[in-house]
């Protein structure tokens, strides 16, 4: 069945740095939607961004991914991480676009120090 | 808008004790979806439903959960006997149809001791 890998479990960084957390998905489907979700402390997971092209940039609040369908992978970027930015993030998957059931990964906690 | 209700917001129940999960999707919503978050394990898919009628129960322990939709208004996630293993936080979510996001409400926190 569709699954969605995040590596890390959990990334610690300076504000300022780069942030990339990893997401590699596994389906039979030929045109996947790709999600990243994020999930801040005593709330409940909310969109962050998606996407369904291929090689194209998406971009939302400072954050943006690319779909490669080449190598499976769907790694959220920001150019420089902020202190709000700590938040649990949750890579997620739709095997098509007609599908409604999200499958997703564990999750990467992404926690930012002043 | 209210978005997605879910009671009660925390429950505890004693080992072998039965809990009943309650949640109020988006009025309108055609889909409504549980979850299972752990720090473990993430968030589980566990069953959803398409307009009241059961479509994929394939994360559902089978043994001791059950869920139900009588109403386009309500969805309820029963666990019997519940077990310490099944303490996590039980994540309701409801989407319009298969192109729309998902609203999620904000989750029981089940506490089992």
């Amino acid at each position: 069945g569709d699954s969605v890998t995040q590596t890390e479990g959990l990334v610690t960084l300076t504000e300022g740095l780069p942030v990339m957390l990893n997401c590699t998905y596994q389906t039979i489907y030929s045109n996947p939607f790709l999600f990243w979700y994020v999930q801040h402390l005593n709330e409940s997971p909310r969109l962050l961004l998606k996407s369904f092209t291929d090689n194209k940039r998406t971009e939302h609040q400072g954050f943006h991914a690319t779909l490669h369908k080449s190598s499976s992978s769907f790694h959220l970027q920001k150019s420089s991480a902020q202190l709000s930015d700590s938040a649990l993030y949750y890579c997620a998957l739709k095997g098509n676009t007609n599908a409604y059931k999200v499958i997703f990964g564990k999750g990467t906690h992404l926690h930012v120090l002043p | 808008n209210a978005g997605v209700i879910q009671t009660p917001r925390h429950k505890v129940t004693g080992k072998g004790q039965e809990a009943t999960l309650w949640c109020e999707p988006i009025s309108g919503h055609s889909a409504v979806f549980w979850y299972r978050q752990t720090i473990v394990q993430g968030l589980e898919f566990l069953t959803y439903f398409r307009n009241q009628a059961p479509i994929d129960d394939s994360g559902m322990p089978k043994e001791r959960f059950s869920a139900q939709m009588p109403n386009q208004s309500h969805s309820t996630l029963k666990i019997q006997s519940t077990q310490p293993q099944d303490s996590a936080v039980y994540l309701c979510a409801s989407s319009l149809d298969a192109h729309s996001d998902y609203t999620f409400g904000s989750g029981t926190r089940l506490l089992v001791i």
